[in-house]
């Protein structure tokens, strides 16, 4: 089936702007998380969503946000882009929210985000 | 902040030979995972240990944990230069925590 598909995959913004991302779980999957990685931090959770609600939020501004829709794709945005925005973003699936099978979260293959 | 801090941050070994990662965690945990990341793109799940477990296999990958130590190790036997990539251990279960992680090179 299907992976975790991300879009799009690089992106080039400027200081000021705004940016939505797409991610479109593996079919069946309800629970979509978001991941920021960069060189200084690492990978850091922004968001989960289940069922189109947010269930989790990690320590971010509120220029991120995102949204989940009843199909389960998500979208995250982030709005009044800074140069620190400039990252990789991971958006994972899984079928249920909390819960870790054996086969633990899948990840898309990013959006690679440059802010100039 | 990170749960998990990897040991060491970067490894170079040739193929053939073994490579082993370390984590170590803070807090108590339910789980373990392994990921792997080749040259910033997405993650691939290697392997998942429960807290009840103390090993576990996964073809060339073995995955021991102490939870009285509260760390973890990946052990990758007889290595390929396809395993040259970034692995990570993480923990939690709705909101995964990341170590930053240990690179691997493995030399043909």
């Amino acid at each position: 089936k299907a992976g975790v598909t991300q879009t799009p995959r690089y992106l080039i913004k400027t200081r000021g702007q705004q940016v939505t991302l797409s991610c479109s779980p593996i079919s069946g999957h309800r629970s979509v998380s978001w991941y920021q990685q960069t060189p200084g931090q690492g990978l850091q959770f922004l968001f989960e969503y289940f069922s189109e609600t947010q269930r989790n939020k990690g320590n971010f501004p509120g220029r991120f946000s995102g949204r989940q829709f009843s199909n389960s794709r998500s979208e995250m945005n982030v709005s009044t882009l800074e140069l620190g925005d400039s990252a990789l973003y991971l958006c994972a699936s899984s079928f249920y929210l909390g819960v870790i099978t054996n086969y633990g979260y899948t990840f898309g293959s990013g959006t690679r985000l440059t802010v100039v | 902040s990170q749960q998990g801090e990897e040991d060491p941050q970067a490894l170079s070994i040739q193929e053939g030979e073994n490579a082993t990662m370390n984590c170590s965690y803070k807090t108590s945990i339910n789980n373990l995972q392994w990921y792997r990341q080749n040259s910033g793109r997405g993650l691939v799940h290697l392997i998942l240990i429960r807290s009840n477990e103390r090993e576990k296999h996964s073809g060339r990958l073995r995955v021991t944990l102490d939870t009285s130590k509260k760390s973890s190790s990946l052990l990758i036997t007889a290595s390929r230069a396809a395993d040259t990539a970034s692995y990570f251990c993480a923990t939690g279960s709705e909101k995964l925590v990341f170590g930053k992680g240990t690179k691997l090179t493995v030399n043909p």
